[in-house]
């Protein structure tokens, strides 16, 4: 497994509340993804940043989410105002396209529980 | 979008069988295909992949193959193991180069003793 951080590992917000998780992806790595899982179901893309500018993101991070990766050593994703339906694993992961290291690992994620 | 479609959703093996896993995708342009494996309570962790220029891989008892023409991969478990007990993710890449990845569903194996 790559060394991909994320921090808290457990996150338990009331509804309407605000949510930050953060991600410290791999050295030397220039790309990092969000991506959120729920009830172990399949993997949901949410955003990807390259060189700290998001480049692909869904409608509903744009809508609803914050995310900034302001340097390559630490990104964070943020929930506005948290709903019941937010509560998920965040998993982030970062690589090097295009480069020996284009594989994708995981970090440990975020679950979060809103209530 | 790329999309990628999994199956069997759950998968039930004698231990020392063989257990396959298929997926199929869309996008011609997609070229590298990964599998994961999550255990309950953990992230998934990547197990085994092949790019659009291999045809066949083995690592140990894993085995992927991959059908460009027919847009379809798949993972063999050989002599499976009540430890290979997990959910299984297939992925495939946009193409584009970025490594962003699209996902299956998932699917359930459960080696029985």
């Amino acid at each position: 497994d790559a060394a991909v951080t994320q921090k808290p590992r457990y996150l338990i917000k009331m509804k309407g509340q605000e949510a930050e998780m953060k991600c410290i992806p791999e050295k030397g790595h220039t790309a990092v993804f969000w991506y959120q899982q729920k009830q172990s179901k399949e993997l949901k893309f949410l955003i990807y940043f390259q060189n700290q500018q998001p480049l692909d993101q869904i409608d509903m991070v744009k809508e609803r989410f914050s995310a900034v990766c302001p340097s390559s050593s630490l990104c964070s994703l943020g929930i506005r105002t948290c709903e019941a339906e937010d509560s998920a694993l965040y998993l982030c992961s970062s690589s090097q396209p295009g480069g020996p290291n284009e594989r994708l690992f995981f970090g440990h994620g975020t679950k979060l529980s809103v209530l | 979008g790329e999309q990628v479609e999994q199956l069997p959703s759950i998968l039930r093996v004698q231990e020392g069988s063989s257990a396959s896993i298929n997926c199929s995708y869309e996008d011609s342009a997609s070229n590298y295909f990964p599998w994961y494996k999550q255990e309950p309570g953990e992230n998934p962790k990547l197990i085994i992949d092949i790019r659009s220029n291999m045809e066949r891989k083995q690592i140990q008892e894993l085995i992927v193959l991959l059908d460009k023409k027919a847009k379809r991969f798949s993972l063999h478990i050989t002599d499976t193991q009540p430890g290979d007990s997990a959910m299984y993710f297939c992925a495939a890449d946009t193409g584009a180069n970025t490594g962003k990845l699209t996902f299956g569903h998932g699917t359930i194996l459960r080696v029985h003793p």
